[in-house]
């Protein structure tokens, strides 16, 4: 059984540095969702995708952040000119897409430190 | 804003039931509640989600009232491995996005 997988597991850089995650979502699965998490709250929605399309995006996803889901598998998150505040957990999950109840599955986060 | 009101901790004993109560007042005739858990420095894992009916799964037991403003998640035998930080999510309808509230922190003791 393949969950979703996410990478690097962590990632320190430097402010002003670029960084990328992937996430590799469950076969199949047609919705992928990124959201953030910084330490002692709930993981907040970024944004997420109907196959290759992105459908809903926060207002926490600034001019710096982007996401692509470019072929409906794989998805990448970018965040340019990182900042200090950008330090997180970031989490991916994906769903099947169809039915009312549409249950997510998430990765194990990608954990960033911006020094 | 979350639409999940949740205690902010809570204590069992190892091997007794533990009660975690989620107050969704606003909850709509079409709207699933979900409950999820995370461990620390893991990603939230799934435990159960319902509608109106009780539901019960290999993990845990999920208890909705009959106004559908409340629920309960049981874990049956709680072991110390079920410390985790507990969501009740509502996801608004018209939406896929999980709105999580800041959770309850079950800690077992031994």
């Amino acid at each position: 059984d393949t969950g979703v997988s996410q990478n690097p597991r962590h990632k320190i850089t430097k402010r002003g540095q670029n960084v990328t995650f992937r996430c590799d979502p469950i076969s199949e699965h047609n919705r992928l969702y990124w959201y953030r998490q910084t330490l002692g709250q709930g993981p907040e929605f970024l944004t997420y995708f109907q196959n290759e399309a992105q459908l809903e995006k926060s207002r926490l996803l600034s001019d710096r952040f982007s996401a692509e889901r470019p072929k409906g598998s794989f998805s990448t998150l970018e965040i340019q000119r990182t900042e200090q505040g950008d330090s997180a957990m970031y989490l991916c999950a994906s769903s099947v897409g169809a039915g009312v109840t549409d249950t997510q599955y998430f990765g194990p986060g990608t954990r960033l430190t911006v020094l | 804003d979350a639409k999940t009101t949740q205690p902010t901790s809570m204590d069992c004993a190892e091997g007794r039931a533990a009660n975690l109560p989620c107050n969704h007042s606003t909850i709509s005739g079409n709207e699933y509640v979900y409950w999820y858990r995370q461990i620390h420095s893991q990603g939230p894992q799934y435990i159960i989600h319902g509608l109106k009916n009780n539901e019960t799964n290999e993990m845990a037991s999920l208890i909705i009232t009959e106004d559908r403003k409340s629920s309960t998640l049981i874990l049956p035998h709680a072991t110390l491995r079920d410390t985790a930080v507990y969501y009740c999510i509502v996801r608004t309808s018209g939406t896929y996005k999980y709105i999580f509230g800041t959770g309850t922190r079950l800690k077992v003791l031994a």
